[in-house]
């Protein structure tokens, strides 16, 4: 079974400037999740999709930040403008509606750094 | 609002030593809990994951307790080696069906 994919890998732009990132999930994963992990901290949730309809985003800045998940399949989390403090890794997740109390599986992240 | 706390941040033992790590949460209403292993430049995976209804799993050498009322796990390594080193994440999971991750206990192994 295939992973969670995401591009690219690494990132670097500079403050004020836009990026996107891209999340393949598990095949037949209706839920997908983008974690934010600053440096020396927890990975802290984003934003959070059942099919393509949004769960939670409380704690996504909306002023700059914005993800959309179209055909419930692939994700793309998208930053205008960026700012230093984004310096950070984004992580994508999912898992399965049939196991709701289960795991949720990890990409390996997009690390950016905002110069 | 959950807020999860791990201690100690860093741990350095040498090859061979038991360890324990430590979680606690603030909010007991919890799904499960859920500790995650994460290497340098990579993404999280799972190690075991306890329902709210049980008191402990094991994996091999590695066994995972809570204690739902008093908002903690621990996650006990046994003859840790080198290959374990890496930052141990706890998270739970709240009713919505989200994670709420520690800061993470960074673990060095030595030869």
């Amino acid at each position: 079974e295939a992973g969670v994919a995401q591009s690219p890998r690494y990132k670097i732009i500079e403050k004020r400037q836009s990026v996107a990132f891209w999340c393949n999930p598990i095949s037949g994963h209706a839920t997908l999740y983008w974690y934010q992990q600053i440096l020396g901290q927890g990975p802290k949730l984003l934003i959070q999709f059942q099919n393509n309809g949004v769960v939670d985003d409380s704690q996504l800045p909306k002023d700059r930040f914005s993800a959309e998940r179209l055909k419930g399949v692939d994700s793309t989390l998208k930053i205008q403008p960026a700012k230093l403090e984004d310096s950070a890794v984004y992580l994508c997740a999912s898992s399965t509606p049939l196991a709701a109390q289960e795991t949720q599986y990890f990409g390996p992240g997009t690390r950016l750094l905002v110069l | 609002k959950q807020e999860v706390t791990q201690i100690p941040a860093a741990l350095s033992v040498p090859e061979g030593e038991n360890l324990v790590l430590n979680c606690s949460f603030t909010d007991s209403a919890i799904y499960n809990l859920q500790w995650f292993r994460q290497d340098p430049g990579k993404g999280l995976t799972s190690l075991l994951l306890i329902q709210s209804s049980q008191r402990e799993q094991t994996s091999g050498r590695l066994n995972a307790s809570l204690d739902k009322s008093s908002g903690r796990s621990t996650l006990y390594i046994a003859a840790s080696q080198p290959g374990d080193s890496a930052t141990y994440l706890c998270a739970v999971m709240n009713t919505g069906n989200q994670f709420y991750f520690g800061t993470g206990t960074s673990l060095t192994v030595i030869p």
